[in-house]
C-alpha cells in the first residue's frame, strides 16, 4: 500500500526560484493537507482541501499556493522561494476532515539558499 | 486559540519499563485527538485516534486515554522496547477550526 506519496523528497532552491511539491494518495480520501515542520515550531498547517474542488488557508499560507487537481492529488507551489521557507513539508490525507484519522507522507525536505 | 503541550520533552527509560506520555490542551471543544509516532527523517505514523465521545483506545502495547473536561490525554506504553524509540506527537482536531493543532512532541529513548 503506497498511502500518501510525496515528490520530490529533497530539493535545493535559490531565493526567488519557484517549484511545486506533488502529493498523491491512493486511499480515496476526501481531505488533504499540507504541513510544514520546523525545529521549535512544530507542525503547522499551510493549506488544506476538505474535498475535491475546495481549498482553504491554514495557519501559515503566505508565500504558498495549492491546487487540488483531483480527488487523489494535491500540490503545493512556492512561486518565489525565500530562505524562511526552508523546512520539511508533509502532505497528509484523511477520509473526513472532522473525524478522520490523518495519514502522512514521508516528507519533502526543502532548502532555500 | 488551541494550544497543545506535551511533557516531558524528552524521556529516557530502560527496556521493559512501562511509561506514560502526557498531552494537555487548552480548548476542550474537540472532534478528536490523535497520537503519532515520528522516526528521525521520516513522516508521522498514526498510532491511535480517540473521538471526543470516547475515553480510551488500545492497540497492542499502546493505550491512549482522553479526558476532555480536564484537557488531558495520556499515551501508555507497556513493556517498552528499543524499537519504541522515536518522537511521539499528539494532535487535537478542533470543533471551531479545520486544522490539527500539534504538541511539540516527546522524544523517547528506550535503552537496551
Amino acid at each position: 500500500n503506497a498511502g500518501v506519496t510525496q515528490t520530490p523528497k529533497f530539493q535545493v532552491l535559490k531565493t526567488g526560484q519557484s517549484m511545486t511539491l506533488q502529493c498523491a494518495q491512493d486511499m480515496n480520501h476526501n481531505s488533504m493537507y499540507w504541513y510544514r515542520q520546523d525545529p521549535g515550531m512544530g507542525l503547522r498547517l499551510i493549506y488544506y482541501s476538505a474535498s475535491e474542488g475546495t481549498t482553504d488557508k491554514g495557519e501559515v499560507p503566505n508565500g504558498y499556493n495549492v491546487s487540488r487537481l483531483n480527488k487523489r492529488e494535491f500540490s503545493l507551489r512556492l512561486e518565489s522561494a525565500a530562505p524562511s521557507q526552508t523546512s520539511v513539508y508533509f502532505c497528509a490525507s484523511s477520509e473526513d476532515r472532522a473525524y478522520g484519522e490523518l495519514f502522512f507522507g514521508e516528507g519533502s525536505r526543502l532548502t532555500v539558499l | 486559540k488551541q494550544e497543545v503541550t506535551q511533557i516531558p520533552a524528552a524521556l529516557s527509560v530502560p527496556e521493559g519499563e512501562n511509561l506514560v506520555l502526557n498531552c494537555s490542551f487548552t480548548d476542550s471543544a474537540i472532534y478528536n485527538l490523535q497520537w503519532f509516532r515520528q522516526d528521525p527523517g521520516k513522516g508521522l505514523t498514526s498510532l491511535l485516534l480517540i473521538q471526543s465521545s470516547q475515553r480510551e483506545q488500545t492497540s497492542g502495547r499502546l493505550n491512549a486515554s482522553l479526558d476532555k473536561s480536564s484537557g488531558r490525554s495520556t499515551l501508555y506504553i507497556a513493556a517498552s522496547q528499543p524499537g519504541d524509540s522515536a518522537t511521539y506527537l499528539c494532535a487535537v482536531n478542533n470543533n471551531a477550526g479545520n486544522m490539527l493543532t500539534f504538541g511539540g512532541g516527546t522524544r523517547l529513548m528506550v535503552k537496551p
